[in-house]
């Protein structure tokens, strides 16, 4: 499976860019990046997903490099709602489900 | 927006007791995860379950662990005797299919607390 690497804490002011860096170096061809969320005790919170390409949601952009060996999560304008610990997760499948395997993740922490 | 249900949200049992944590996964999903999260710790994923079998369990899910859809609606973890380690947050998932780009929803999560 491939793993990811990502810094255990990050700081962003309020209305500011949050930039979340991922790398994955042993990412195989057909392997999406996942990022979620998990804010205090609640259930992980999908974000985006993406193969190739970057890719745009309501809630974040997502930046792969050309060698797909690491990305970054944007959160374009952060609130205070967004201090979260954030994952980025190489997608596990097989034959009858798959797996999330979740590291440490981010913290982030957006302060006023 | 459809969201995974879980039920209760907080359960205290004493050692050596069952419990039942149940979730509701979205309606048209067709497979169903059980994670934990140990305080202060990482989401661990412990068991899968499609067509009414487990497809793949995690060295946790022993054999005090079991899974059951019960009914149409319905996904169970049961522990058959507690222990104080198994006290964590149990996160239910479903997802509708088994292709990466296929998002897994997370539910709220059961906080379970062993005596």
């Amino acid at each position: 499976d491939a793993k990811t690497t990502q810094p255990p804490s990050m700081d962003c002011a309020e209305g500011r860019a949050a930039n979340l860096p991922c790398n994955h170096s042993t990412i195989s061809g057909n392997e999406y990046v996942y990022w979620y969320r998990q804010i205090h005790s609640q259930g992980p919170q999908y974000i985006i997903h993406g193969l190739k390409n970057n890719e745009t949601n309501e809630m974040a952009s997502l930046i792969i490099t050309e060698d797909r060996k690491s990305s970054t999560l944007i959160l374009p304008h952060a609130t205070l709602r967004d201090t979260a610990v954030y994952y980025c997760i190489v997608r596990v499948a097989y034959g009858g489900g798959f797996k999330t395997i979740f590291g440490a993740g981010t913290r982030l922490f957006v302060k006023a | 927006e459809p969201e995974v249900t879980q039920t209760p949200s907080h359960q205290v049992t004493q050692m050596g007791q069952e419990v039942i944590l149940r979730c509701v996964p979205i309606s048209n999903h067709l497979y169903f995860y059980w994670y934990r999260q140990i305080l202060g710790q990482k989401v661990e994923f412990l068991v899968s379950f499609y067509n009414n079998e487990i497809s793949e369990k995690s060295e946790i899910f022993d054999d005090q662990f079991s899974v059951e859809r019960p009914d149409g609606s319905n996904f169970t973890l049961k522990i058959r005797s507690t222990k104080l380690e198994d006290s964590a947050m149990y996160f239910c998932a479903s997802s509708s299919g088994t292709r990466s780009y296929n998002e897994q929803f997370f539910g709220p999560g059961t906080r379970l607390t062993v005596l």
